[in-house]
């Protein structure tokens, strides 16, 4: 079993469609949680972090359910711009190692 | 601004070549890290840094070097060992290896053997 294992995509929706991608993680000490968004070809940019208490930031929602090891991120009204990979990532304990998932590709359509 | 910069953005090496790929980081962060990236795949950790003149090993270190003379550079060395080194390269910083510690990238090599 993978680590940390994604979605597997593509995810294909049209604009203004909720769409929400999930993520499970294997080590159960694992401590922090992000989303990242990586454009084709550029590097991952920090999307937001993952909070127990759950955590919105204007059209994305992110959960983590620690009981279930997983991880969600919801997007909203979706955008042109959102099409990109989601990368999900989890640090484990020691406050070093982080693994990244494969991501999650998704296509916003007109 | 304060960032993260990579050089070169493409670099192309023949057979047999070591290659040093550049990484300097101005945000003042303790930690450094190289990752490669293949297509249709995850991040994996070649090697990273805590402090200066430290550095450990990754999943995947063998092929690659790096030294740490100095905090704001982490340098890769892509050297001829290394059986199959096209990828995209990125190089990322923390404020330090601790918990809840968010990694921000920089640009990325794409590194193509000929």
């Amino acid at each position: 079993r993978k680590e940390v294992e994604q979605d597997p995509g593509p995810f294909n929706v049209p604009e203004g469609a909720t769409v929400a991608f999930n993520c499970t993680y294997s080590n159960s000490a694992s401590q922090s949680f992000f989303w990242y968004r990586q454009d084709c070809r550029k590097e991952p940019k920090l999307l937001m972090s993952v909070y127990s208490s759950g955590n919105e930031d204007g059209r994305f929602t992110a959960q983590l359910n620690r009981a279930s090891q997983y991880i969600s991120l919801l997007i909203r009204d979706s955008k042109l711009s959102d099409s990109a990979t989601y990368l999900c990532v989890v640090s484990g304990t020691g406050g070093f190692k982080t693994i990244f998932g494969a991501g999650t590709r998704l296509f916003v359509k007109a | 601004d304060g960032g993260i910069t990579q050089s070169p953005k493409y670099l192309f090496r023949k057979e047999g070549q070591n290659v040093t790929l550049s990484c300097e980081q101005n945000l003042n962060h303790d930690a450094m890290y190289w990752y490669r990236q293949d297509p249709g795949q995850g991040l994996r950790l070649i090697y990273y840094s805590q402090i200066v003149n430290d550095f450990q090993k990754g999943d995947i270190a063998e092929g690659y070097s790096v030294s740490r003379e100095k905090k704001e550079s982490f340098p890769l060395t892509v050297t001829s060992a290394q059986k199959n080194p096209t990828a995209f390269y990125l190089c990322a910083s923390s404020i330090r290896v601790r918990q809840y510690n968010e990694q921000f990238f920089g640009p990325g090599t794409r590194l193509t053997v000929l």
